[in-house]
């Protein structure tokens, strides 16, 4: 069965660092996301992409973070200064377009730790 | 912020049915409701979704009330793998709407 693949399972950065972690959505999915769970708080959308452009961003999403589709295959979410408060399990989800579903199939995250 | 109420903590015996109640009083005409869990810090999986109608499917089946207003996830045999955070979440069903989550229920399939 198809899954979504991230990639490293576990990133250490220092504060101040550029991070950009990966991310292999189903492959004939078109709509693509990432979401981040703090420690013991409630999973959060940061971000959504669309035919190569962001159709939607939460607040959380500033200046520091972009999402790039780089290739086929590839959707990158770049954090370009970390700070301490970025240490997170970040989440990136996709979804098919198909009527009357669009449900969203996450990956297993990857973990990111800001010292 | 999450337009559904769920119940903190529940316990289950294994093997017994699960039914889990989701309150979505202010629900629009065009919002689905689905339905995700997480177990321990995985991602979020899919489970179930519906419009009015109920639904079924492998994992589990899915109880909407006639005015919507409510819902019932139930697992009808649940095992000690189905302990996990499931999390009841209303939509609309157009391209690329985000999930919002709540703090969801904590499941605890008791042996």
């Amino acid at each position: 069965e198809p899954e979504v693949t991230q990639t490293p399972s576990h990133q250490v950065t220092q504060m101040g660092q550029e991070v950009i972690l990966r991310c292999v959505p189903i492959s004939n999915h078109l709509y693509f996301y990432w979401y981040r769970q703090i420690l013991g708080q409630k999973v959060e959308f940061l971000v959504s992409f669309y035919n190569n452009e962001i159709s939607e961003k939460s607040e959380i999403f500033d200046d520091q973070f972009s999402v790039e589709r780089p290739d086929g295959s590839n959707f990158t979410l770049k954090i370009r200064s970390t700070k301490l408060e970025d240490s997170a399990m970040y989440f990136c989800a996709s979804s098919p377009r198909q009527f009357r579903t669009y449900e969203q199939y996450f990956g297993p995250g990857t973990r990111l730790t800001v010292t | 912020d999450a337009k559904t109420t769920q119940p903190p903590s529940m316990d289950c015996a294994e093997g017994r049915a699960a039914n889990l109640p989701c309150n979505h009083s202010t629900i629009s005409g065009n919002e689905y409701v689905y339905w995700y869990r997480q177990i321990h810090s995985q991602g979020p999986q899919y489970i179930i979704h519906g419009l009015k109608n109920n639904e079924t499917n492998e994992m589990a089946s899915l109880i909407i009330t006639e005015d919507r207003k409510s819902s019932t996830l139930i697992l009808p045999h649940a095992t000690l793998r189905d302990t996990a955070v499931y999390y009841c979440i209303v939509r609309e069903i157009q391209g690329a709407q985000k999930l919002v989550f709540g703090q969801g229920t904590r499941l605890t399939i008791n042996p």
